[in-house]
């Protein structure tokens, strides 16, 4: 059974860069038939897709966020990650890491527990 | 940018049938997937590919998509099925996700 933790830093300053980890288990990231995504959600509201990352070569971000965020891969430890800079109060939220299908009508099939982080002074 | 478009709420009695639906322009030409998520826990997929169920899921849920919405329903609808009902499909190479269905069953 895959299993997605999400790692990193509680809080984070406003202007400053939110990073965070997701270490797959059960499943290896280069694996052929999955992308890897990240999803948010501000306390109390919906999901927001950020984007997914494909270890062959591929990467997908939400047209919003693009300017500020990236995803990257790092295979010999299995694990994803995610970089958003100059982040503000409006990015305090659950970030989830989810491993998503590649196959046609991509789905997300599995989740991560997701780590609320907060962005304040 | 493409959108999806849910009602906030909805309410079903025990026992009886929750049809959640969800909106978009031309939604019957892409695929839908449904998410449930419980109070404080991660969401998990029950229907993918608009009608499709993964391993686990019980029978009383089901999906259909055609024209401009997707609908989400649950049949003998239990207790346990109280939860916030999230639709999403894909503009291109990206994600949408609708705002999310409150059902109360009561």
């Amino acid at each position: 059974q895959v299993q997605l933790q999400e790692s990193g830093p509680g809080l984070v300053k406003p202007s400053q860069t939110l990073s965070l980890t997701c270490t797959v288990s059960g499943d290896s990231i280069s694996s052929s038939r999955y992308y890897w995504s990240w999803i948010r959600q501000p306390p109390g509201k919906g999901l927001e897709w950020i984007g997914r990352v494909y270890t062959r070569g591929t990467t997908n971000y939400n047209p919003s966020l693009e300017s500020r965020v990236t995803l990257s891969a790092d295979t010999s430890k299995n694990q994803i990650s995610l970089n958003l800079i100059s982040v503000t109060a409006a990015d305090t939220a659950v970030y989830y890491c989810a491993r998503t299908t590649v196959i046609a009508g991509p789905h997300f099939d599995f989740w991560g527990q997701g780590i609320l982080v907060t962005v304040s002074s | 940018s493409y959108e999806l478009t849910q009602p906030p709420s909805a309410s079903v009695s025990p026992g009886q049938t929750a049809s959640i639906t969800c909106s978009g322009h031309k939604l019957g030409d892409k695929s839908v997937s449904w998410y449930q998520q419980k109070s404080g826990q991660s969401p998990v997929q029950v229907i993918y590919r608009d009608y499709k169920r993964p391993s686990g899921i019980p029978e009383r849920f089901s999906g259909s998509n055609s024209g401009d919405t997707a609908t989400l329903t649950i049949t003998e609808t239990q207790p346990m099925d109280e939860a916030d009902y999230y639709c999403q499909a894909w503009d291109s190479t990206y994600a949408v996700f609708g705002g999310g269905t409150k059902l109360t069953v009561l």
